[in-house]
């Protein structure tokens, strides 16, 4: 069956530092994909998301692109802030699994000052 | 209100009591979902209700009973529930299948 797999957390970075979340997944034809953020205390928010293969989702300085070629759709921010500090779920939207919400574990990010 | 709310915040209930936790979403979506949430382990989708039916029931044991009177409110009745069902649950919508949007979550705890 369709499937997400995330990087293990959690991911500890310096204020300004280049992040990198990987998510790769397993799916039949061509799944929609996403990035959910849940910051502390609250539920899961949409982060951007990317429909075909090529696509670049982006939001907040966010980006992430869709490549068919290597099954993955991973997150990436050029400089993270204290704000960003959250967990990012990698999820998956098939049509063939009629449009049920796969999702991978979760990732940690904290961002230290 | 905007968006997906989501009341109780916080629940600490005893295993022989009776609660309900309900969802009201401002978006105009058609379809509503319960999730829970627990520490290290996979969003677990619970049920699914498309046009106020029932879709989805996900194995979930009888002590959880969801209700949906009408498409924008969504109920999750419990009763006689386990100390393993303490977790976050979470309320969705959506318009048809498309991207979910969530509420805050209720914690609840089972003594």
């Amino acid at each position: 069956g369709d499937s997400v797999t995330q990087m293990e957390g959690p991911v500890t970075l310096s204020e300004e530092a280049f992040l990198t979340i990987n998510c790769t997944y397993t799916a039949t034809g061509y799944p929609s994909l996403f990035w959910y953020v849940q910051y502390p205390g609250e539920g899961l928010q949409l982060l951007l998301k990317a429909t075909k293969a090529d696509d670049k989702g982006s939001n907040k300085g966010f980006e992430a692109t869709y490549r068919k070629e290597t099954t993955s759709f991973h997150l990436e921010k050029g400089s993270v802030q204290v704000s960003d500090s959250a967990v990012y779920f990698c999820a998956l939207s098939n049509a063939g699994n009629n449009r049920k919400l796969i999702w991978g574990l979760g990732t940690s990010l904290a961002v230290n000052p | 209100e905007t968006g997906v709310t989501q009341t109780p915040r916080h629940l600490v209930m005893g295993m022989t009591n009776k609660k309900s936790l309900k969802c009201e979403q401002h978006l105009g979506h058609n379809a509503m979902y319960w999730y829970k949430q627990s520490a290290k382990k996979p969003l677990e989708l619970m049920f699914v209700y498309s046009l106020e039916e029932r879709v989805e029931n996900n194995s979930v044991p009888s002590r959880f009973s969801p209700e949906c009177p009408n498409s924008s409110h969504l109920f999750l009745h419990l009763h006689t529930l386990q100390p393993e069902d303490s977790a976050l649950y979470l309320c969705a919508s959506s318009q048809g299948r498309t991207e979910q949007f969530f509420g805050p979550g209720t914690r609840l705890t089972v003594l």
